[in-house]
Parts: structure tokens; sequence; C-alpha cells
């Protein structure tokens, strides 16, 4: 068990330009989550997939946010023209669920400065 | 928005027992409680969980009440390197998708 592997760790980008994050869940499970955190806030959900589908999105998703999971394995994040309130650490959750049980493991994360 | 009420901060004695209360007054009958935490600059880590009957693990114990409205969170010899954001959950596994809605947890600092 490897963990949850997020990449990069930190990113410093523009305003306006494009990012793309990456996300490697533990090898059997079957959800992935995507999160953003703000300091001093708890994180807040964005989506996630049920193997390669991805069930649901937050209203915090805007247009610029997408999401995929090809062959339910990695998953990326892109955010295009990024703006500065798009500053936060990205994390990245994996779990096996099932009907009355779930544990999420999450990555380190994936900081984001936008200047 | 998050379903529980937890106090902001805490201190804990190093070698003490921690004790971390959770008010979830409107919890219903399918949902669990679930406690994670979050040391600086780490992805949240899932500590325990339950229902309805009290639960110990190799890293702490949950205690809910009768009513279920309220738990708390025990870690029975608290080390430094328990000082961490402790968020307690309420989620439906059975209804909805089971997403976890944070709020902003209890922050743990444990003293030397």
């Amino acid at each position: 068990d490897t963990g949850v592997s997020q990449n990069p760790r930190h990113k410093i980008t523009k305003r306006g330009q494009n990012v793309t994050f990456r996300c490697d869940p533990i090898s059997e499970h079957n959800r992935l989550y995507w999160y953003r955190q703000t300091l001093g806030q708890g994180p807040e959900f964005l989506t996630y997939f049920q193997n390669e589908a991805q069930l649901e999105k937050s209203r915090l998703l805007s247009d610029r946010f997408s999401a995929e999971r090809p062959k339910g394995s990695f998953s990326t994040l892109e955010i295009q023209r990024t703006e500065q309130g798009d500053s936060a650490m990205y994390l990245c959750a994996s779990s096996f669920s099932t009907a009355t049980n779930e544990k999420l493991f999450f990555g380190s994360g994936t900081q984001l400065s936008v200047l | 928005d998050a379903k529980t009420t937890q106090p902001p901060s805490m201190d804990c004695a190093e070698g003490r027992a921690a004790n971390l209360p959770c008010n979830h007054s409107t919890i219903s009958g399918n949902e669990y409680v679930y406690w994670y935490r979050q040391i600086h600059s780490q992805g949240p880590q899932y500590i325990i969980h339950g229902l309805k009957n009290n639960e110990t693990n190799e890293m702490a114990s949950l205690i809910i009440t009768e009513d279920r409205k309220s738990s708390t969170l025990i870690l029975p010899h608290a080390t430094l390197r328990d000082t961490a954001v402790y968020y307690c959950i309420v989620v439906d596994y059975g209804g909805s998708q089971g997403n976890l809605i944070f709020g902003k947890g209890t922050k743990l600092s444990v003293k030397p």
C-alpha cells in the first residue's frame, strides 16, 4: 500500500493560466474524491468518481474546473483560466466503499498559488 | 453545512487523555459518526467511526451517547504527534452518496 499520491506538491501560476493536477489512488479503491481546502477551513467537496464515472459535482465546481478518471485509475483535475480565488490546497482521496462503511484515504495535496 | 458542532480549540498535557466533544443533535438513524484528523501540511487521516455502540481501535475510542446526539473522541495517552485539527462528521452511506462535509474542527494542542 503506497498510499494516495498527488503531483505536483506545489504549483505557482499566473492568473489566466491553465493548471492540471494528478492523483494516483490506492490501487484497489473504486472511489476517488477531490476536495479543496483554504487556510483555516475544513476541506470542501468538489467531485467524486466511482470507477471511471463522475457521479457528483459540487456547486463549487465552476465551468473552469474539469476532472477525469480514465479507465478508473488515476485522476486529473484541470483548472482553466485560473483566478486568484482558486489559490488553495487541492486534496485527493480514495476509498473502497461498501454500503455501510467508507474510509477515505487522503493524499498530501497540491498547494496552488495563483499570482 | 456541517451537521456537527465542535469547540474550536483544546489543550491537553502530554501523556494525559484527550477528550474531544462533538454535538450532532440532528443526526438521523442511518447516519454514522466519523472522526478524521489533519496534521499540519498533510491530508486528513481516518481515525474511527461508529453508529450506536462505543468503538475502540488502536488509535482512539469513540463514545456515542444513548440518544446519539453527541459523541466524544478519546485519545487515551496523548503525545505531541497528536497535535492536529480533529473533525467530527456525520454521514449517511445508506441514503446519500456519503460525501464528507467537514466543518472547522477542533484544533488540539498537546503540550509537554
